[in-house]
């Protein structure tokens, strides 16, 4: 187990709704990244957050946005869903420290719009 | 940005035979590649990693194999168990960089026949 979580675990929207994701980091760890996996494929970057601050967005629109909190959790909120959006989303919790950092992954969530 | 290629798709062996997976980057200045494990409606598990300062890592039943210069690094596994059968990701980031994020190739389903 890597000690992170993230909820719900599947989710139901119809295109056009809001959707808030969660995540809930390994203890320490500074870094939260997440990811968007779609069917048969590997997972694609979306942003990362650095100590509460955005470091880095993949080729995504804003309507993806992200929080981080001081706690070692995080939100991924996803506006005017598409039915492109149904994936699963995966959080990874990382330790940046002296030059090195490996990512661990949550279960995921997988959402579909319909 | 980076691009990582993996190779092959698919890969069927009999249990106690070797398996080799095999991915090449883009980006010269990439500098971590990680492998991970993803089981049917799991988030990816870390196994091995290897950092550009080496050529060979290994744990066990698993090694890696890097070769900088032709931009090309392998996961190994011997002795390979039914419980080996998944679908393997590779990755490949910048450490000490500002942007850390993972890009992976497209994934290996690996089935060990009993």
């Amino acid at each position: 187990e890597t000690g992170v979580t993230q909820s719900p675990t599947h989710l139901i929207k119809t295109r056009g709704q809001q959707v808030t994701l969660r995540c809930s980091s390994q203890s320490g760890h500074n870094t939260v990244s997440w990811y968007q996996q779609a069917l048969g494929q590997g997972p694609q970057f979306i942003f990362q957050y650095y100590r509460e601050e955005e470091n880095g967005r993949g080729n995504f629109p804003p309507r993806f946005s992200g929080l981080q909190f001081p706690n070692y959790s995080s939100e991924l909120n996803v506006n005017a869903l598409e039915l492109d959006d149904s994936a699963l989303y995966l959080c990874a919790s990382s330790l940046a420290d002296r030059g090195r950092e490996t990512q661990y992954f949550g279960p995921g969530t997988r959402l579909l719009v319909l | 940005g980076e691009n990582v290629e993996q190779h092959p798709s698919t890969l069927s062996v009999q249990e106690g035979d070797s398996a080799v997976i095999k991915c090449t980057y883009s980006d010269s200045a990439s500098n971590y590649f990680p492998w991970y494990k993803q089981e049917l409606g799991k988030g990816p598990q870390l196994i091995i990693d290897i950092r550009s300062n080496v050529g060979e890592k290994k744990d066990q039943r698993i090694a890696v194999t890097l070769n900088k210069t032709a931009k090309h690094f392998s996961l190994h596994i011997t002795e390979t168990q039914p419980e080996d059968s998944a679908v393997y990701f590779c990755a490949a980031s910048k450490e000490n960089t500002g942007r850390r994020a993972l890009t992976f190739g497209s994934g290996t389903r690996l089935q060990v026949q009993p």
